[in-house]
């Protein structure tokens, strides 16, 4: 168990909805990251968040945002869903930016119809 | 373009044999890699890390071997157990980045 957590495990969207999701990040760990894992696929990166900030972006639209808090917890949030939303959304957390292993959450399926 | 491949989607060992895992990537700025293992419906475990400075690191019964003139690793699990029966993820990021880059998986079946 890493001591990531990820809420909700399931949902449920219709397209052109909304949908927040919500990470604990593990004690000690500042830096928290969004991973999309779509079937069939490794995950890809959607973005990160370091005290607070953005701290790099991948190749995702900005319908895709994000907050970190300062407990540094985190949220994922999509607007204006797509079909192609539909996958699993990881959560990672870590001690720090460079040379430092991630460690994911259980995930949050997404299906979006 | 995919800059971490994993050419294998599929695996089938032996229990008590030896496993391989392979993974290339075409960054040669990558310098720290880390293998995942994943079963349905979770997230990925975390197994074993290495960085550029090493060619080889163990944990138990897990080795990753790195290649780095040939930007390849590999992941060897000996003895082989119907529980290591999963998704295998390789992983790459550079110490000047923020980002890992995964591979597509290899599906391991140990059979008993």
């Amino acid at each position: 168990e890493t001591g990531v957590t990820q809420s909700p495990t399931h949902l449920i969207k219709t397209r052109g909805q909304q949908v927040t999701l919500r990470c604990s990040s593990q004690s000690g760990h500042n830096t928290v990251s969004w991973y999309q894992q779509a079937l069939g696929q490794g995950p890809q990166f959607i973005f990160q968040y370091y005290r607070e900030e953005e701290n790099g972006r991948g190749n995702f639209p900005p319908r895709f945002s994000g907050l970190q808090f300062p407990n540094y917890s985190s949220e994922l949030n999509v607007n204006a869903l797509e079909l192609d939303d539909s996958a699993l959304y990881l959560c990672a957390s870590s001690d720090n930016r460079g040379w430092n292993t991630i460690y994911f959450g259980e995930g949050s399926w997404l299906t979006v119809v | 373009d995919q800059q971490v491949k994993q050419n294998s989607p599929s695996l089938s060992v032996q229990e008590g044999r030896i496993s391989i895992l392979n993974c290339d990537y075409t960054n040669s700025m990558f310098d720290y890699f880390l293998w995942y293992k994943k079963y349905p419906a979770e997230g990925p475990t975390f197994l074993i890390s290495i960085s550029s400075i090493k060619d080889k690191n163990e944990d138990g019964r897990f080795t990753v071997f790195l290649n780095k003139s040939a930007k390849h690793l590999s992941l060897h699990i000996v003895p082989s157990q119907p529980g290591d029966s999963a998704v295998y993820f390789c992983a790459a990021s550079s110490n000047t980045g923020n980002q890992f880059y995964f591979g597509t998986g290899t599906s391991l079946t140990v059979i008993p």
